[in-house]
């Protein structure tokens, strides 16, 4: 079956650096996906990583692994209104999205 | 209008009722999407259609009815669902649902079933 794995919840501090890592097993690989929600908001397109290695778009960097079948998303100079669900999908052999359960980031003060 | 609309943004119903959920795109985008967004569970794909055809459906049960009459509007028929079937249901575009890139997404229709 396909499964991609990341955690539920992680708390960080204002102004820190948090990582959320991404596991996948899936039938093909085509690209992988980064998403943030809010809450009751629609998913917003953070990131996209198809070749291996680091994205760096402003506050926000993306790394791939495919050999490991293994993402992160790395959020530097934390501020509150990072705290929201982010979400992992990868596209498979058949060009469908395949996504996590999402990570729930809480930022306190 | 911009970006990926979707009406109403809360519904709540009874298993006898029927409703449709709308989304529009304003974006020009090929492909339209219906996903099911249940509390701590993966994002639900539900329908794919792509230039109008629907090209997607992932065993959803037959009391949802997707209906796309054009590229730019999307429709989901609901009738006699059950409570288990209350979550948020998201719209989304992509240039092409064949390769799909980055998907824009629509605020979701919050759906009660009573």
């Amino acid at each position: 079956g396909q499964n991609i794995d990341q955690p539920t919840e992680m708390t960080a501090t204002e102004g820190a650096i948090v990582q959320i890592n991404c596991t996948y097993q899936t039938s093909g690989f085509n690209g992988l996906f980064w998403y943030q929600q809010h809450a009751g908001e629609a998913p917003t397109f953070l990131s996209y990583n198809v070749l291996d290695g680091l994205e760096e778009k402003g506050r926000f960097s993306s790394f791939l692994s495919r050999s490991k079948g293994y993402s992160y998303l790395l959020l530097k100079e934390l501020q509150m209104k990072d705290s929201a669900s982010y979400l992992c999908a990868v596209v498979d052999s058949n060009y469908q999205l395949i996504w996590g359960a999402g990570t729930k980031l809480i930022i306190k003060p | 209008e911009t970006g990926v609309t979707q009406t109403p943004r809360h519904l709540v119903m009874g298993m006898t009722n029927k409703k449709s959920l709308k989304c529009e795109q304003h974006l020009g985008h090929n492909a339209m999407y219906w996903y099911k967004q249940s509390a701590k569970k993966p994002l639900e794909l539900m329908f794919v259609y792509n230039f109008k055809e629907q090209t997607e459906n992932n065993s959803v049960p037959s009391r949802f009815s997707p209906e796309c009459p054009n590229s730019s509007h999307l429709f989901l028929h609901l009738h006699t669902l059950q409570p288990e079937d209350s979550a948020l249901y998201l719209c989304a575009s992509s240039q092409d649902g064949a390769d799909p890139k980055e998907q824009f997404f629509g605020p979701g229709t919050r759906l009660t079933v009573l």
